[in-house]
């Protein structure tokens, strides 16, 4: 069965930072390319981040390039998103979710984990 | 604002079609970028209903149906049901492979 947990969301202040911790398993982690989405507070869906299977090809929204950074580690079947210089506009549930082989879907998603930038 | 516009809302009695649309432009679905839809039920994780404009995941009921036609894409759903209540999106990919997510439609089953 195709599990994605995400941790590490919680309560932090304007420009500080938070690293999210997604673990897959029922899976071969390595095969697939991942995604960070968002959620804000009663809002829509916001794609945040993409990155290939390899870490050869990684992709961001604007609203985040240069303070965010996915990363993954294959052999700890694990997806990182990395966010520094938060804002109050970042607080948001943040879900990693796995791509569907050669369709770019997101397939399988994780319950989420709440981020919340306030002082 | 969202790049890939739908209507807030959309409604129908049990039984009934009903479609929402989702509306991109050159840089996306126009550029021939598959669109996907996902089902949100209220406080839970976004469902995969509907990959590569019209395909279904398996388990997806054939109730469900997607298409694509130039900058534009839909979603039907016949025989609508109570548990169908939910928020829908669609998604499709821009020139720079940047994900991009329509605003969502709530659906209310009447």
């Amino acid at each position: 069965e195709v599990q994605l947990v995400e941790s590490g969301g919680g309560l932090v202040k304007p420009g500080g930072s938070l690293r999210l911790s997604c673990a897959a398993s029922g899976f071969t982690f390595s095969s697939y390319s991942m995604n960070w989405v968002r959620q804000a507070p009663g809002k829509g869906l916001e794609w945040v981040s993409s990155i290939s299977s390899s870490s050869s090809y990684i992709y961001y929204a604007d609203s985040v390039k240069g303070r965010f950074t996915i990363s993954r580690d294959n052999a700890k079947n694990s997806l990182y998103l990395q966010m520094n210089s938060l804002r109050a506009e970042d607080t948001a549930v943040y879900y990693c979710a796995r791509e569907r082989m050669a369709t770019m879907a997101n397939d399988y998603w994780g319950q989420g984990t709440l981020v919340t930038v306030s002082s | 604002q969202s790049v890939l516009t739908q209507p807030p809302s959309v409604s129908g009695a049990p039984g009934q079609r009903v479609t929402i649309s989702c509306t991109g432009s050159s840089s996306n679905i126009g550029a021939g970028y598959d669109v996907h839809w996902y089902q949100q039920l209220p406080g839970t994780a976004p469902k995969l209903l509907i990959y590569g404009n019209s395909n279904r995941p398996s388990g997806v009921p054939d109730r469900f149906s997607g298409s694509k036609s130039g900058t534009s894409a839909s979603l039907a759903i016949t025989g609508l049901q109570a548990e169908d209540e939910a928020d829908y999106y669609c998604q499709s990919y821009d020139s720079s492979l940047r994900g991009v997510f329509g605003g969502g439609t709530k659906l209310t089953v009447l």
